[in-house]
């Protein structure tokens, strides 16, 4: 069974820092692309950034709006991904959700977690 | 202001068909595939439709998606009440070199 679970959301006050973790099981993970995407409350959903599998040399893309604040990591031998968050402001207020990304071109997140929620506040 | 354009909402009644539109550029839609999620009330968004016109194992026929030019629909045809929900296109924008969701289209159903 496919299952992804993030961990680490929590109240961190702005300019602090926060990891989160998803931990994916029921696939081979080294191969995959895995993506995060937030949602602030009561708002849309907005793509983060990615990281690529080995093959492609692990390589990560992110959306403008964390680039330099945000960096995507992962560890194939705990079929694990990560999001370090530093400089956080209170726009970063949201549920972040790991997700896997199919064999299509783009956008194809076939597999979600439950996602978790970051509070930015003071 | 979301680089796709959806409209914030729509409705219809039970058996009735639905469209909601998406709106991009020659950046975004115009030559890559759009994807359409549905996410219900406080759960996580699912695939919905794939490659422009795909549907993942699971989904009923009753969604469909198109694409012309830079914009695209999804339309859901014999409308049930577990329909109501967000739905959200998506596409790889090439200028941004990154994802980009549409704002949401918030539907019920009647």
């Amino acid at each position: 069974e496919v299952q992804l679970v993030e961990s680490g959301g929590d109240l961190v006050q702005p300019g602090g820092s926060l990891r989160l973790s998803c931990a994916v099981s029921g696939f081979t993970f080294s191969n995959l692309y895995m993506n995060w995407v937030r949602q602030a409350p009561g708002k849309g959903l907005e793509w983060v950034g990615r990281t690529k599998n080995k093959a492609n040399s692990y390589t990560t893309e992110y959306a403008a709006s964390v680039k330099g604040r945000f960096t995507i990591s992962r560890d194939d031998s705990k079929n694990s991904v990560y999001l370090q968050m530093n400089s956080l402001e209170t726009e970063d207020t949201a549920v972040y959700y790991c997700a896997t990304e199919g064999s299509s071109p783009g956008p194809d997140f076939d597999h979600w977690g439950q996602g978790t929620l970051v509070t930015v506040s003071s | 202001q979301s680089v796709l354009t959806q409209p914030p909402s729509a409705s219809g009644t039970p058996g009735q068909r639905v469209t909601i539109s998406c709106s991009g550029s020659s950046s975004n839609i115009g030559n890559n595939y759009v994807y359409w999620y549905q996410q219900l009330p406080g759960t996580a968004p699912k695939l919905l439709i794939y490659r422009n016109n795909q549907r993942p194992s699971g989904v009923p026929d009753r969604f469909s998606g198109s694409k012309s030019g830079t914009s695209a629909s999804l339309a859901i045809s014999g409308l049930r009440s577990e329909d109501e929900a967000d739905y959200y296109c998506a596409a790889w924008d090439d200028s941004l070199s990154g994802g980009v969701f549409g704002g949401g289209t918030k539907l019920t159903v009647l």
